[in-house]
């Protein structure tokens, strides 16, 4: 099946610092990826789609200024946490979706592992 | 607004039960719908997708059901194992923008 990794898994920072997430489609091409984020005992938020090569769309309450998201391949997204703060301390998953008539990954969302964001 | 609900919110069940559980949605107009697993500080597992022309899907002991038109589904666990223990998310799959709307999540545990 459709393989998609993050990269790191798990990661501390202090506060004020940047923070890049990693995601990857292995073995099928992306044209959309998602970000996601959870709060403990909470279900999954939507952030963010992206397209590749083209500007990411916000969800409503998400500063795109502060969560930057890059596409630039159809088998990587990036997700930078800018001047990262405690309050975004969370569990980032990204998801991506596999190209228009590519029956094994287009149907659905294909998720990564998750990432695990401290800033202390 | 599609909203996505789940019930119950916890369950705990003694190893070799049955079970149901719990999603149901405001909006019939979906695409497919997904049942995953999340272990405690981990990722998701997708377990079993109904695309909105089916009515069940079954992969060993758990089987999906999908009543679109009262906006129901179902995730049936048979002979339920401590592994199983975990949080059952279900999501929507809206056509219009391919964007997932996630219940709550059902944490089940599973009694030795």
């Amino acid at each position: 099946g459709a393989v998609v990794s993050q990269h790191p898994s798990r990661v501390i920072c202090k506060s004020g610092t940047s923070v890049k997430i990693e995601c990857r489609s292995l073995d099928f091409q992306a044209t959309t990826m998602f970000w996601y984020r959870q709060f403990p005992k909470q279900s999954l938020m939507l952030m963010a789609t992206s397209n590749e090569g083209s500007k990411a769309t916000y969800e409503q309450g998400v500063e795109k200024d502060k969560f930057l998201i890059n596409h630039a391949s159809l088998t990587l997204s990036t997700l930078t946490v800018t001047s990262a703060h405690p309050e975004d301390s969370s569990f980032y998953i990204c998801s991506a979706r596999g190209l228009a008539g590519d029956p094994s990954s287009y149907n659905e969302q294909f998720f990564g592992p998750g990432t695990r964001l401290t800033v202390l | 607004k599609q909203e996505v609900t789940q019930i119950p919110a916890a369950l705990s069940v003694p190893e070799g039960e049955n079970l149901v559980l719990n999603c149901s949605f405001t909006d019939s107009a979906i695409y497919n719908l997904q049942w995953f697993r999340q272990d405690p500080g981990k990722g998701l597992t997708s377990l079993l997708l109904i695309q909105s022309s089916q009515r069940e899907q079954t992969s060993g002991r758990l089987n999906a059901s999908l009543d679109k038109s009262s906006g129901r589904s179902t995730l049936y666990i048979a002979a339920s194992q401590p592994g199983d223990s975990a949080t059952y998310l279900c999501a929507v799959d809206l056509d219009s923008n391919y964007q997932l709307i996630w219940g709550a999540g059902t944490k089940l545990i599973i009694k030795p």
